[in-house]
This record gives C-alpha cells, sequence and structure tokens, in this order.
C-alpha cells in the first residue's frame, strides 16, 4: 500500500525558509487522481491544511499561508515538497504530508505520513 | 479558534457507545461531505470515515458517520481502551477556501 514519508530540517532560523520533502511508495504520483498535500498541527493543537499539488504541477494553497508557500513536485523521484519562507515561533509545528483524494472542492486525506516536527528557533 | 466546533473530550466505559459532534456552517459542512480522523497519542492522524458516512477499508464497522444540516456525528459502538485518541472532523469551507478541521475531541474510556 501507499506509504508517505516526510524529510528535512528538524530546527530553523526565523527568517530563514522551511524546507520538507515527502517521499512516496508503493505508488506512483505521476498515475493521476490524487492530491498531494500538507498539513501542520501546532503542539498540543489542531490539524491546519497547508496545501496540495496534483501530478501535472497544479497547486492550491491555503489562502492563509499563500504568501509564504510553494508546493512543488518531482515525479522522476516520486517526492514532492514544502517550502515556507519567512517563519517565525508561529510556524513551529508537525508537519504531516499525506495523499489528499477529492470530490468537488470537498478533500480527504488518507493515507498520512508520520509528520516530522520542525521547530523555529534561533 | 476552529471553523468546525468539536467538544473538547468525551468519556464512556468500556463497550458503552459514544458520540462527537462536528457543528459548522453553511459555508462548510451544509455543502459539503465530512470526513472523520483518528489520532492516538504520538502518532499521525488515520482516516476513519469520508464521504459522510463511508468507512475505508480495514476500519471496523464500529465506528459510523453522518450528517444532518451543518452538523456531523462520529459514532463509536463497542467502546475499548484502543479507541482513546483525539478524534477530528474535516470538510471543505466555501468562504475560505479551504480545507478546514475541527479543533478536536479527546475520548478517554474509563
Amino acid at each position: 500500500q501507499v506509504q508517505l514519508q516526510e524529510s528535512g530540517p528538524g530546527l530553523v532560523k526565523p527568517s530563514q525558509t522551511l524546507s520538507l520533502t515527502c517521499t512516496v511508495s508503493g505508488g506512483s504520483i505521476s498515475s493521476g487522481g490524487y492530491y498531494w498535500s500538507w498539513i501542520r498541527q501546532h503542539p498540543g493543537k489542531g490539524l491546519e491544511w497547508i496545501g496540495y499539488i496534483y501530478y501535472s504541477g497544479s497547486t492550491y494553497y491555503n489562502p492563509s499561508l499563500k504568501s509564504r508557500v510553494t508546493i512543488s513536485v518531482d515525479t522522476s523521484k516520486n517526492q514532492f515538497s514544502l517550502k515556507l519562507s519567512s517563519v517565525t515561533a508561529a510556524d513551529t509545528a508537525v508537519y504531516y504530508c499525506a495523499r489528499g483524494h477529492r470530490k468537488g472542492n470537498y478533500n480527504w486525506f488518507d493515507p498520512w505520513g508520520q509528520g516530522t516536527l520542525v521547530t523555529v528557533s534561533s | 479558534q476552529s471553523v468546525l466546533t468539536q467538544p473538547p473530550s468525551v468519556s464512556a466505559a468500556p463497550g458503552q457507545k459514544v458520540t462527537i459532534s462536528c457543528s459548522g456552517s453553511s459555508s462548510n459542512i451544509g455543502n459539503n461531505y465530512v470526513s472523520w480522523y483518528q489520532q492516538l497519542p504520538g502518532t499521525a492522524p488515520k482516516l476513519l470515515i469520508y464521504d459522510n458516512n463511508k468507512r475505508p477499508s480495514g476500519i471496523p464497522d464500529r465506528f459510523s458517520g453522518s450528517k444532518s444540516g451543518t452538523s456531523a456525528t462520529l459514532g463509536i459502538t463497542g467502546l475499548q481502551t484502543g479507541d482513546e485518541a483525539d478524534y477530528y472532523c474535516g470538510t471543505w469551507d466555501s468562504s475560505l477556501s479551504a480545507a478546514v478541521f475541527g479543533g478536536g475531541t479527546q475520548l478517554t474510556v474509563l
């Protein structure tokens, strides 16, 4: 079955850019039909959807983060990536990648990666 | 504050039934399907319900979902200690143009 695994630095300095990669195994991003997503969870808090990318490169971002977010895909490596610029302590969170399913605008997410904690601190 | 409102916590005894509510508005639950996720301590969320009431393969029928108007409900019967987790509802909000989640409900099986 499809599995996702996040990777990237666990510590980022304020004002810098957070960069994470999600590696997909057990299935091909290029096969289409899914929306490869990033979701984060602040410590002890709920879930916040960041955005998603389709295998073609089409993206959709949460308007609340849109000015700072870039999601890209590398189908040759079966990976997709997140970049979040100008980070502050408020961006400290566990970041999850997930496979998104879509019906109209409605999405559901399955499966999820195990998550990676990113701390923003000097 | 989350767009979707869930009770912070619920509890019930082993073997009993519990329901978790998720309240929204016409811009989200009222005009979209709802999904539910289970997050066991220290793990990633796991899909329990999608399209209001459908269970993915492998999810036992002890878990059920329903929707009425601008609210949705997750039901869990035959509670087990292994069901202790945080539960989140999710949908799309057309006003925000974003996928949104509830604040989560912590289930305690006494």
